[in-house]
């Protein structure tokens, strides 16, 4: 099956900073999406992002499908941006939807 | 309804006992999927419906874990005889049919999850 893989697995940033965090993952997929869950667990979609660029406020993605990665970038972090960054997968419409492992973001005041 | 709807959102049970977990996708949505998410871990996939079709149960852990969707809209998944590596939250999510015809764009939405620990 799809392997997914997100880099870094924990980030601390200053309220203000800017970060990237990338998705990588072994297979070609049809579908990719973006989720921030907060820390009461909600899962809140982000993007859904299979290929291109999409913004979305201090929030912005970049799908290069051909190789196999995504990147979400975060500007002006705020402390309300902390939790955890989840990029899922999907190969087609009959398969099911991969998630990645995560990155654990902190953001200090 | 709006968004996707799950019950209860927290339950208790002893060792040994059988549990149901309720979903109720949003409208319209013939994909239906459940997952688990350990403290700490990203969600596992457990099973998917089109429908009342059961697709693919490759992450039910065990025999002791069954997901039904009778009616291609309300899901259940039960869990019997629990045990304490159970615990978890149970995450069931939903994605809208493509224009084109095929079951779901794989944009999920999910619940807020069923918070299940088993004593």
């Amino acid at each position: 099956g799809i392997q997914v893989e997100q880099s870094p697995p924990d980030l601390i940033l200053q309220e203000g900073a800017n970060s990237t965090l990338r998705c990588n993952f072994s297979d070609s997929v049809n579908n990719l999406q973006w989720f921030h869950q907060n820390p009461w667990g909600q899962l809140i979609n982000l993007f859904y992002i299979p290929s291109g660029t999409k913004q979305n406020g201090r929030l912005s993605a970049t799908t290069v499908a051909t190789e196999r990665y995504s990147l979400l970038y975060i500007s002006s972090s705020q402390t309300t941006d902390s939790g955890v960054y989840f990029c899922a997968v999907q190969k087609t419409s009959y398969d099911k939807v991969i998630f990645g492992p995560g990155t654990s973001l902190s953001v200090i005041p | 309804g709006a968004g996707v709807s799950q019950s209860p959102r927290y339950k208790v049970a002893k060792r040994g006992q059988d549990v149901a977990l309720r979903c109720d996708p949003i409208s319209g949505h013939v994909s239906l999927f459940w997952y688990q998410q350990a403290l700490g871990q990203g969600p596992e996939f457990l099973t998917y419906f089109q429908n009342e079709a059961q697709l693919d149960k490759s992450g039910l852990p065990s025999d002791r874990f069954f997901a039904e969707r009778p009616e291609g809209s309300v899901s259940t998944l039960k869990i019997q005889r629990t045990q304490q590596e159970d615990s978890a939250v149970y995450l069931c999510a939903s994605s809208p049919p493509t224009s084109g015809g095929t079951p779901n764009t794989g944009e999920l939405f999910f619940g807020e999850g069923s918070r299940l620990t088993v004593l």
